[in-house]
């Protein structure tokens, strides 16, 4: 396993556009995470999945932002009718749940680099 | 979320030590020490983490004072490879839903 993967890693599109970022986590963990992160900024949580159900999606920033993982495996984000500031970086980690109400470290991959122009 | 407070910024000299300092004053009894580094155009990486004891890896140590309302995380000796944001973050490991909460971290800048 070579860890998070993301595709793609740059991406820039233009105003109004729609865009889908993909995730495939290690294999093993059940808990899949988005973030966001903006130049200088730490990463912001978006919404996560344990396995196949999203348990938390209030943090995500609009309507226009939703996220899948069918199958519990891969995940997609896609954010609708793109705008500039949706320019940033979109990070995937993911887990493993240890015991009831214990998960590991997370495992995050390099991101991909959006730009709306 | 209980909150950190860590400097913007700390510069180091290749092969030295580096203490980065983290203040959490309002942490609870079940909240772990989590800490994190991102290198350029990388996502985080795990570094360390602790409750109340000292602890090491190969990668650092991590002093957690008595109070806990600090700690330190220790790079024995920096290289250029080590220059990247730290992150310290607290994450109660008792809270299934809770997730990892960023704040804007320390940036290190190791000088050769």
């Amino acid at each position: 396993d070579t860890g998070v993967s993301q595709d793609p890693r740059h991406k820039i599109t233009k105003r109004g556009q729609n865009v889908t970022f993909r995730c495939d986590p290690i294999s093993e963990h059940n808990r899949l995470y988005w973030y966001r992160q903006t130049l200088g900024q730490g990463p912001e949580f978006l919404t996560y999945f344990q396995n196949e159900a999203q348990l938390e999606k209030s943090r995500l920033l609009s309507d226009r932002f939703s996220a899948e993982r069918p199958k519990g495996s891969f995940s997609t984000l896609e954010i609708q009718r793109t705008e500039q500031g949706d320019s940033a970086m979109y990070l995937c980690a993911s887990s493993l749940t240890l015991s009831p109400g214990a998960t590991s470290g997370y495992t995050f991959g390099s991101g991909t680099r959006l730009t709306v122009v | 979320d209980a909150k950190t407070t860590q400097p913007n910024s700390m510069e180091s000299n290749e092969e030295e030590p580096v203490h980065l300092p983290c203040n959490h004053s309002t942490i609870s009894g079940t909240d772990y020490i989590h800490w994190y580094r991102q290198l350029p155009s990388q996502g985080p990486e795990y570094v360390i983490h602790g409750l109340t004891s000292n602890v090491n890896n190969r990668m650092a140590s991590l002093a957690i004072a008595e109070d806990r309302k600090s700690s330190t995380l220790i790079l024995h000796r920096a290289t250029l490879r080590d220059a990247a944001v730290y992150y310290c973050i607290l994450r109660d490991n008792d809270n299934y839903g809770q997730n990892f909460v960023f704040g804007p971290g320390t940036r290190l800048s190791v000088l050769p």
